[in-house]
């Protein structure tokens, strides 16, 4: 149980697109999510804090309007990278988990964005 | 942010030998988890933590959460070459909506 799905695996774009990318927790409802990012050989870095139904909580340094989040449903949130840059370049990876106490964050496999 | 110390940074051992790595905070956790990331995927669970002093196994691992609620260990028994892979710690603190504060890693890599 508690998986957590992530698509897509990874995208090339030319810059200046915006870029969807959906995590889904398959088996579990999950009211928050987050997100994170990962430069190579670097550990995670939170980026947001997903709410279902309210506004996410950013980290400091993060750009809001760069980085949009919804969270619309119980089991779905997205983070879309808009007019990206290569700079954005990265890997994204979201995790959740279910509620309750003792409840440990379970992470999908991460998607790779690479920006031309 | 924040991240946890963790050590060491890379390992290199022989095929059989048995690992340890750990991690130090000088602020209290209430959950310590120990996650495995593979080249290209995301990180997956390999033990979770939630009381001062618990030790806990899962097959060839066993992780402790320090009485301090300040430090966790990982242990890795009679290592093989599936083992190789980046390790990290991560801690969450109660009432922070379930974030995670990260270790920076420790490289494993096992020689045949």
């Amino acid at each position: 149980g508690a998986v957590v799905s992530q698509h897509p695996s990874w995208v090339i774009c030319k810059s200046g697109t915006s870029v969807k990318i959906e995590c889904r927790s398959l088996d579990f409802q999950a009211t928050t999510m987050f997100w994170y990012r990962q430069f190579p050989k670097q550990s995670l870095m939170l980026m947001a804090t997903s709410n279902e139904g309210s506004k996410a909580t950013y980290e400091q340094g993060v750009e809001k309007d760069k980085f949009l989040i919804n969270h619309a449903s119980l089991t779905l949130s997205t983070l879309t990278v808009t007019s990206a840059h290569p700079e954005d370049s990265s890997f994204y990876i979201c995790s959740a988990s279910p509620t309750g106490v003792d409840q440990p964050q379970h992470f999908g496999d991460g998607t790779r964005l690479s920006i031309l | 942010g924040q991240q946890l110390n963790q050590s060491p940074q890379s390992m290199f051992i022989q095929e059989g030998e048995d690992v340890s790595m750990n991690c130090t905070s000088s602020s209290i956790f209430n959950t310590w988890l120990w996650y495995k990331q593979d080249p290209g995927e995301g990180p997956v669970l390999l033990i979770a933590l939630y009381k001062a002093g618990e030790l806990t196994s899962n097959g060839r691992l066993t992780a402790q959460f320090g009485i301090t609620r300040k430090d966790s260990f990982l242990n890795i028994s009679a290592s093989i070459p599936s083992d190789v892979g980046i390790y990290f710690c991560a801690g969450q603190k109660f009432g922070s909506a379930r974030q995670l504060t990260f270790g920076s890693g420790t490289q494993l890599t096992v020689l045949p």
